[in-house]
């Protein structure tokens, strides 16, 4: 169990860039979710995969971001055209997917945007 | 939706002692689960304790223990005997049979010498 890894830990961008970043997921763990993190404020949802389908997005979502989960293993992130607005804390979470209330979701490190 | 309410953004506490962190939820499924994660300065989220709406008995794990109240609504966070590593941001996060967490905003918890 080596973890949820996100690659890459910090990114600095210019406004109207696109931006991709990767999560890894601990191998056996069939759910996948990103949040977004703003200083001071708690994680936000973003999105979550259930192997390789994404089941649900959140209105955080805009048409701007895409995330994929080809082949349900790892996972992407896409930020299309930044905007200082998306500077915040990409965090990545597995868990095995039971649907039990008890199943704690594992994080990753997180992916740091700063979009100048 | 669930929503997490956690009203101290800040609270600090000298080594040894006990301090408890304030949570407060609301939501309308009938089997929820309650959970309290650390997040140091490094980032990193680490799960600290778990309360199921339906346990009858309050969670402890270690030094940290959950004060649940179900008709109250509150799931309070305590830690004992605090220690200078316990110094980081805590959130509180609520979540349903449909697997998304949800989080209240945290507190910020300084623990001093």
């Amino acid at each position: 169990d080596t973890g949820v890894s996100q690659n890459p830990r910090h990114k600095i961008t210019k406004r109207g860039q696109n931006v991709t970043f990767r999560c890894d997921p601990i191998s056996e763990h069939n759910r996948l979710y990103w949040y977004r993190q703003t200083l001071g404020q708690g994680p936000e949802f973003l999105t979550y995969f259930q192997n390789e389908a994404q089941l649900e997005k959140s209105r955080l979502l805009s048409d701007r971001f895409s995330a994929e989960r080809p082949k349900g293993s790892f996972s992407t992130l896409e930020i299309q055209r930044t905007e200082q607005g998306d500077s915040a804390m990409y965090l990545c979470a597995s868990s095995l997917g039971a649907r039990d209330t008890s199943e704690s979701l594992h994080f990753g490190n997180g992916t740091r945007l700063t979009v100048t | 939706a669930q929503k997490i309410t956690q009203t101290q953004p800040g609270m600090f506490v000298q080594e040894k002692e006990a301090v408890t962190l304030d949570c407060t939820y609301d939501t309308s499924d009938p089997s929820y689960g309650l959970f309290w994660y650390k997040q140091p300065s490094s980032g990193e989220m680490i799960f600290l304790i778990y309360q199921g709406s339906y346990d009858q008995q309050n969670a402890t794990e270690g030094r940290y223990s959950l004060n649940f109240q179900k008709a109250r609504k509150s799931a309070n966070l305590v830690i004992s005997a605090s220690q200078l590593g316990d110094s980081a941001m805590y959130f509180c996060a609520c979540r349903s049979t449909l697997g998304r967490l949800y989080f209240g905003r945290g507190t910020q918890l300084t623990v001093w010498p």
